[in-house]
């Protein structure tokens, strides 16, 4: 099945505890994405990542890390953790060439730091 | 100004009625609109995608764009209790791709 997992779906830390939330897909996608969604904000744009040791900023980069070291695996970092990254975070993939590519979505990730 | 605007709604219509749900965008170079739809816990899922002017149906989903008014819009024809969700108007360009914060729609029995 296609699929894009992410892993923990439930994370709740304190601050400065870095964690790392893992994200894998299996369609062979070279565009892999992360977001954050909170409400009234819809959802930002973390990093991404046009294929193996691509990355780049998206619109709220601060505060997180990426790395694209294998196709179809897009870990995030936050080395130091902040309240104000309590979030719902998405990862996304897609082939990437077509501006009308379809983005697949992970089924999220609920971060609460304490 | 939000660079892609939504009425937050709620927006409610009984079943079987047209729910019509607009989007507008500030980027002028946008190339390409994205509808998606989003249940209560859940990722978003694409209901469609439309570049050109003028209106693109899918089953009962209809999107419609103006690029000299920067506004997409999405028609849901036959509206079920089923199409109760948050939906999200996303806009990209290039590789930047930005999201609306949604407009959620309950549809009535």
């Amino acid at each position: 099945e296609a699929q894009v997992t992410q892993n923990p779906r439930y994370l709740i830390t304190v601050t400065g505890k870095k964690l790392t939330v893992t994200c894998s897909q299996n369609m062979n996608h070279e565009y892999m994405s992360w977001y954050r969604q909170d409400p009234g904000l819809g959802l930002r744009q973390i990093y991404y990542s046009m294929n193996v040791e691509v990355t780049d900023k998206g619109d709220v980069p601060e505060g997180y890390k990426v790395s694209r070291k294998e196709k179809r695996n897009f870990p995030l970092i936050l080395e130091s953790p902040s309240p104000n990254q309590t979030s719902l975070y998405f990862c996304a993939s897609s082939y990437g060439r077509l501006g009308t590519d379809t983005q697949y979505f992970g089924p999220g990730t609920r971060l609460t730091v304490l | 100004q939000k660079e892609v605007e939504q009425n937050s709604g709620p927006l409610s219509v009984p079943e079987g009625a047209i729910a019509s749900l607009n989007c507008t965008y500030s980027d002028r170079g946008s190339q390409s609109f994205f509808w998606y739809r989003q249940y209560s816990g859940k990722s978003p899922e694409l209901i469609m995608f439309i570049y050109s002017n003028g209106d693109k149906e899918d089953g009962r989903f209809t999107a419609q764009l103006n690029k000299a008014s920067q506004y997409v819009s999405l028609l849901i024809r036959d509206s079920q209790p089923s199409d109760s969700a948050t939906y999200l108007c996303a806009v990209k360009r290039g590789n930047d791709m930005r999201f609306g914060a949604g407009t959620r729609l309950t549809v009535k029995p």
